[in-house]
């Protein structure tokens, strides 16, 4: 079965930088995927990383530890927009490359 | 672009009757999606188009569910007879055939209440 951890919850302050782990148990792998998701909206794309390694997009940065099966995203300068869930997804290699989600994480900024 | 579009944003019907949610993914995307959330658990996939055909529908709960994409266009899920387990927040997505590594671009969802 697939089995991806992540924290239910989390809080920060306005300006801080903040880590959101995952951890994933999954019978393939073919890529990690974050998404922001806020409340009573879609789930929108963050990042993706297959390679090991850190990939940086603006205030936003996601690595990834294929052999420790481990991701984390960490966003920099918190803006309170910033509050919202956020989701790891595994695409596996199995079928069509279905996505596997975690629960999500909700994040809380703080003034 | 329109992004994916759901409709109806919210229904809430009684146990037994019919629902049937549409979703419009972004136009040319062959590959389409659905996704249930039910409440305080994660997002789970339900099934795979690629254009009018199901490549995957491992994630269909049961036989109450049916889904179809006639002409590769939008697709229809119906629920059929609603149970108040069904109750949840069902994502649509799309992304183009052949993308390699694109994500998927989701709709705002359907909020389904089974009472």
């Amino acid at each position: 079965g697939q089995n991806i951890d992540q924290p239910t919850e989390m809080t920060a302050t306005e300006g801080a930088i903040v880590q959101i782990n995952c951890t994933y148990q999954t019978s393939g792998f073919n890529g990690l995927f974050w998404y922001q998701q806020h409340a009573g909206e879609a789930p929108t794309f963050l990042s993706y990383n297959v390679l090991d390694g850190l990939e940086e997009k603006g205030r936003f940065s996601s690595f990834l530890s294929r052999s420790k099966g481990y991701s984390y995203l960490l966003l920099k300068e918190l803006q309170m927009k910033d509050s919202a869930s956020y989701l790891c997804a595994v695409r596996d290699q199995t079928g069509a490359n279905n996505l596997f989600f975690g629960t999500g994480t909700r994040l809380t900024v703080i003034p | 672009e329109a992004g994916v579009t759901q409709f109806p944003s919210h229904s809430v019907i009684e146990k037994g009757q019919t629902v049937t949610l549409r979703c419009d993914p972004i136009s040319g995307h062959d590959n389409l999606y659905w996704y249930r959330r039910v409440m305080g658990k994660e997002i789970k996939f339900l099934l795979h188009f690629v254009k009018e055909s199901k490549q995957d529908e491992s994630g269909m709960p049961n036989n109450r569910f049916l889904a179809e994409r006639t002409g590769g266009t939008y697709s229809t899920l119906k629920v059929q007879p609603a149970e108040l387990e069904d109750s949840g927040v069902y994502f649509c997505a799309s992304r183009p055939q052949g993308s390699g590594n694109s994500p998927l671009h989701f709709g705002n969802g359907t909020r389904l209440t089974v009472t």
